[in-house]
């Protein structure tokens, strides 16, 4: 079955740029979507088609995306940016069958 | 604005049913796919599928077919995931998620989720 591979986790200082990345075989293909999760809440989608930002979420989120790796990245990230991140995508079959990234927990301290 | 309400917390056996309901409301129901997505304790999202409220077909993934029945009711905005033959393993925190693509699904507005216990 389709996979998307995250690293665990990523730690920063504030104030610095923060990268989570997520590869995928069928990613040139297929955009990449990316939540937010602290813990004990529902996910917040930050990042959607690869790099547009749905209203309210803050322009130090951005993201990218090329070849078989699409990357997340907060811009002098805040200690209230920490918080668990996820990439979503579909597989390559065309039924739109949905796959999520293990998940990195970023640090901010 | 858009709500997504789940029902409440389920302990179930290990070899039963257990059926998760979310009401929408704040947009309209049969306009947006509704997403399915589990997170066991201390692991990451698992996607298990979606229905069209407007037709009633559902796409699921894989190692759920044979086991989960999404539903929906229109009358009443409301969806339904069903799992059956519950396992110590679907212990997990349930999602429903209004879809956001116009293209491709993708999971946008969340409900608040519900936990599922199975124990014996």
């Amino acid at each position: 079955s389709y996979e998307l591979t995250q690293p665990p986790s990523v730690s920063v200082s504030p104030g610095q740029t923060a990268r989570i990345t997520c590869s995928g075989d069928a990613l040139p293909k297929k955009y990449a979507y990316w939540y937010q999760q602290k813990p004990g809440q529902a996910p917040v989608l930050v990042i959607y088609e690869d790099s547009k930002r749905p209203s309210g979420i803050p322009a130090r989120f951005s993201g990218s995306s090329s070849g078989t790796m699409a990357t997340l990245a907060i811009s002098g990230a805040q200690v209230e940016d920490e918080a668990d991140y996820s990439c979503y995508s579909t597989d390559s079959s065309g039924n739109h069958r949905g796959v999520f990234g293990g998940g990195t927990r970023l640090t901010v301290l | 604005q858009v709500q997504l309400v789940q029902s409440g917390a389920e302990v179930k056996k290990p070899g039963a049913s257990v059926k998760v309901s979310c009401k929408a409301s704040g947009y309209t129901f049969i306009g947006s796919y509704i997403h399915w997505v589990r997170q066991a304790p201390g692991q990451g999202l698992e996607w298990m599928g979606w229905i069209n409220p407007n037709s009633g077909g559902t796409n699921a993934a894989q190692r759920f077919q044979g086991r989960v029945t999404m539903t929906r009711d229109t009358s009443i905005s409301t969806a339904y995931m069903d799992l059956k033959r519950l396992r110590s393993d679907d212990t997990a925190v349930y999602y429903c998620a209004r879809d956001g693509g116009e293209v491709v699904p993708y999971p946008d507005y969340w409900g608040q989720g519900t936990l599922v216990t199975v124990s014996s």
